[in-house]
């Protein structure tokens, strides 16, 4: 089954406790990307990676970290969690349809809490 | 900051009437995606129109597309209550790699 997996679904931890959420996808896409989605601000994209060893910022990337050493998986490392990187993430791939991007395949999601 | 902005915020109608949902975005786009989001749970896609495309039907889906306007529309027609959901409209901008969402519409279908 086409699917992308993240992993915890949920975490609580305390302030500076490095952190990983592992994304994983079994379809081979090139494109994979995370996202945080905050109450009222829809879906931010924090990182981005289009191919292995590489990855490009999005629209909110301070404060957190990523790395693509294999096409299937593509982690996003809290070095030193704050309160407000409380959110829900979602990691998402898909193919690079020619111009532009194809439909994307999201994650179920992990919900986070930083006290 | 967003690329995307959908209009309503927030829209309430009765089963078997049809929804329609609104985008505007505001550079030159690559492609646009519509997708739902049930409470809480991963985004699923629902429909991808090119910049050189004006309208696509999926089933009970029907997507338009104004790049003169930098908007888009997607109506669902003859609703039920399993089309109750957030959706959102992303777009790639041309000459830029990432993927832009905008605020989402929150749609209820009342049985």
């Amino acid at each position: 089954e086409a699917q992308v997996t993240q992993n915890p679904r949920y975490l609580i931890t305390v302030t500076g406790k490095k952190l990983t959420v592992t994304c994983s996808q079994n379809m081979n896409h090139e494109y994979m990307s995370w996202y945080r989605q905050d109450p009222g601000l829809g879906l931010r994209q924090i990182y981005y990676s289009m191919n292995v060893e590489v990855t490009d910022k999005g629209d909110v990337p301070e404060g957190y970290k990523v790395s693509r050493k294999e096409k299937r998986n593509f982690p996003l490392i809290l070095e030193s969690p704050s309160p407000n990187q409380t959110s829900l993430y979602f990691c998402a791939s898909s193919l690079l349809a020619g111009t532009g991007y194809g439909e994307q395949y999201f994650g179920p999601g992990t919900r986070l809490t930083v006290t | 900051s967003q690329q995307g902005e959908e209009d309503p915020q927030a829209l309430s109608i009765q089963e078997g009437e049809n929804a329609t949902m609104n985008c505007s975005y505001k550079t030159s786009i690559n492609n646009l995606q519509w997708y739902r989001q049930n409470s809480g749970r991963g985004l699923v896609h629902l429909i991808l129109i090119r910049s050189n495309e004006r309208e696509k039907h999926s089933g009970r889906l029907r997507v338009t597309l104004d790049t003169s306007k930098k908007s888009s529309s997607l109506l669902i027609t003859a609703s039920r209550a399993a089309d109750t959901a957030s959706y959102f409209c992303a777009t790639d901008a041309r000459g830029n790699n990432d993927m832009r969402f905008g605020a989402g519409t929150r749609l209820t279908v009342k049985p």
